[in-house]
């Protein structure tokens, strides 16, 4: 069975410091990771996605993840936070292993305070 | 990107009546839609797979009978919530995966429709 993790529940980050959400997954085969971003009484945006290739995966708003296979992890990164970033973040884990239905973590709220 | 639309985005209705949810893929082609639910400050959890041309496959715990889902195009699948109770007030998001060619592995959701059972 897959499962994604995402061990903190809110992330507090001043503007322009660097940011980090965590992600941890457990899958059978090669994992298919996502990251989205949800605001308020929105739907899901996606952000990036590993499938294979270079574990560092550059994606939208200046976001980026890196794949780490040893660690089975999937953190998502940004090297200088703006308040607008702030938002509920969801890790996923999917692919044809699983029927391509995507399991979601239980997302983790970050808040970029100015 | 790809789009998807969800019509309608904000319903209210009396216990008992039944409400119909429309996923559309705007711009591409999808075998495949899956309906979520979100509850307040939660994460969403996967309802069910919808495959064009035939029947849903439901996740476990979700009644079939309840939540109807009809994927009768390659742009559209319905979920209907039948009878709905105040319990079924929540928010219900889609998700639509590209069929063939380009981006197969992402799906694209819906902005959400928020259903509120009085």
């Amino acid at each position: 069975a897959q499962s994604v993790a995402q061990p903190e529940d809110q992330v507090n980050v001043a503007e322009g410091n660097p940011l980090t959400v965590k992600c941890t997954y457990s899958v059978s085969g090669n994992p298919y990771l996502f990251w989205y971003v949800q605001y308020p009484n929105r739907g899901l945006q996606f952000l990036l996605k590993y499938i294979t290739g270079d574990n560092l995966v550059k994606g939208s708003y200046g976001f980026e993840a890196e794949f780490n296979k040893s660690q089975t992890s999937f953190h998502l990164k940004k090297p200088s936070a703006l308040v607008s970033d702030s938002a509920l973040y969801f890790c996923a884990v999917g692919g044809p292993t699983g029927g391509f239905k995507t399991i979601f973590g239980a997302g983790t709220r970050l808040f970029v305070k100015a | 990107g790809a789009v998807v639309s969800q019509h309608p985005s904000r319903v209210i209705c009396k216990s008992g009546t039944s409400v119909k949810i429309e996923c559309r893929s705007l711009d591409f082609q999808a075998t495949t839609m899956f309906w979520y639910r979100q509850f307040p400050k939660q994460s969403l959890m996967l309802m069910a797979t919808s495959n064009e041309g035939s029947k849903a496959t439901y996740e476990q715990g979700v009644e079939k009978d309840k939540f109807l889902i009809n994927h009768a195009s390659l742009t559209l699948s319905t979920l209907t919530v039948t009878s709905a109770h105040p319990e079924d007030s929540s928010f219900y998001i889609c998700s639509a995966r590209e069929t063939g060619g380009g981006a197969v592995d992402t799906q694209y959701f819906g902005p959400g429709t928020r259903l509120t059972v009085l």
